[in-house]
């Protein structure tokens, strides 16, 4: 079945380092993902999105990679501060609008 | 706008017993899904409704039934909680491409 998944479960960086969270999907038929953050005791909370015409997206201190080719895709958080410390997800699209999540990354980020 | 609201908050189950969690969401959007998050792994779909009047299953929807009341609102039923249902269960709605989530309801079934 279709799946997404997340290189690593946990990453730590210093503040003001850049972060990289990368997610791999295996549907080569997705044509929409999303990043979402989700801190301690809350909903995850949307942060970027990327369609399949697009290698590249830019936010506000964040950047999406899409590489289709090796379905993969990564979030880069600019200059990280303690309050990007939470549980990131990617999400892929399938049929119908529903999305398949990945397992999640824990950012942490030390002072 | 309240987004997505989510009640209870938090609920404690014996074995057996039966509740429904309830959702609702005021940005007239026509779908709406439930996701369970167990720990450590990301969220499964449970059941979703593409419109009023419409409902599917998700990918773990065994031992759940849905009811979408409106458009706003898209209720999840236990009907004998067992303890594998323990979890986080989050409702959605969609505008587009992107998923707006409400804050989760903690379950825990003893």
């Amino acid at each position: 079945g279709e799946s997404v998944g997340l290189h690593l479960p946990t990453l730590s960086v210093q503040e003001g380092d850049n972060s990289i969270i990368n997610c791999a999907y295996s549907n080569s038929a997705s044509d929409y993902f999303i990043w979402y953050k989700q801190e301690s005791g809350k909903g995850p909370q949307f942060i970027i999105d990327i369609r399949s015409n697009m290698d590249k997206r830019q936010g506000q201190r964040v950047t999406v990679l899409l590489n289709k080719t090796v379905k993969h895709l990564s979030l880069q958080i600019a200059a990280t501060q303690p309050g990007d410390s939470a549980v990131y997800f990617c999400a892929a699209s399938t049929q119908g609008g529903k999305l398949i999540f990945g397992q999640g990354t824990e950012l942490s980020v030390k002072p | 706008n309240a987004g997505v609201t989510q009640t209870p908050k938090f609920q404690v189950l014996k074995t057996g017993q039966s509740m429904t969690l309830q959702c609702a969401q005021d940005m007239n959007h026509n779908s709406m899904y439930w996701y369970r998050q167990d720990p450590g792994m990301g969220l499964r779909l449970i059941y979703y409704s593409a419109s009023e009047g419409t409902t599917d299953k998700g990918e773990v929807p065994n031992g759940y039934n849905v009811s979408r009341l409106n458009k706003r609102e898209f209720s999840l039923r236990l009907e004998s909680a067992a303890p594998s249902q323990t979890s986080v269960y989050f409702c959605a709605s969609r505008r587009g491409g992107e998923q707006y989530f409400g804050p989760g309801t903690r379950l825990t079934v003893t």
